[in-house]
């Protein structure tokens, strides 16, 4: 089936390093990549998406990549500071019907350390 | 700013029981979704609806049904709960073709 791999399962960095979080999908015709964002018992919070059209995106300290041929898509953060501290999400999903449901990765626990 | 409410933060309900969990969305989302939050697994999709009285079967439908009467609403019943359906439940909503936004979940024990 459909499924979602995200790597690494934890993350630990020096505060002002940068983190990388990779995912790869399964499905060819997945054309939407969510990042969600986790704080400790808080909801999971969209912080950068990405379509199939374009290959990166950049929000401040947060971008995407897509290579849509490999299948794999990360999240670049720089000058990591304390806050970024939290559960972070992929999501690979496809539009049927005008609903994007997501298969969403295992998740990856960054940890920055002042 | 989308707001989606989860009828309870926490529950504790026993085995057998018919539990059921409340979503609420004030954006007058097509979409709603309903997932289980497990250590290591992720979020995995219970079920969602597109539609008022529409509802279709995600990856985990076992043991769970789903309601959608109104459109703002969406409930997530468990008919016979077991020890096994432990978990944080979150529910979602989103317009066509949108990002999905979160309620703050609801941890359900089952004793």
């Amino acid at each position: 089936g459909e499924n979602v791999e995200q790597h690494p399962s934890t993350l630990s960095v020096q505060e002002g390093d940068s983190a990388v979080i990779k995912c790869t999908y399964s499905d060819s015709a997945s054309n939407y990549f969510p990042w969600y964002k986790q704080e400790l018992g808080k909801r999971p919070q969209l912080i950068i998406d990405i379509r199939s059209n374009v290959g990166e995106k950049k929000d401040q300290r947060i971008a995407v990549t897509l290579n849509k041929t490999a299948k794999h898509f990360s999240l670049h953060i720089t000058e990591t500071q304390p806050e970024d501290s939290a559960v972070y999400f992929c999501a690979a999903s496809k539009s049927t019907s005008g609903t994007y449901k997501y298969i969403f990765g295992t998740g990856t626990r960054l940890k920055v350390l002042a | 700013d989308v707001k989606v409410t989860q009828s309870s933060r926490y529950l504790v309900k026993r085995t057998g029981e018919k539990v059921f969990l409340e979503c609420v969305q004030d954006m007058d989302h097509e979409n709603m979704f309903w997932y289980r939050q497990d250590p290591g697994l992720g979020l995995r999709l219970i079920y969602f609806s597109y539609d008022v009285k529409m509802k279709e079967k995600g990856d985990i439908p076992e043991g769970y049904s789903v309601s959608r009467e109104k459109k703002e609403r969406f409930s997530l019943i468990l008919e016979s709960a077991s020890t096994n359906q432990t978990s944080m439940y979150l529910c979602a909503s989103s317009s066509e073709n949108q990002p999905q936004h979160f309620g703050d979940g609801t941890r359900l024990s089952i004793l």
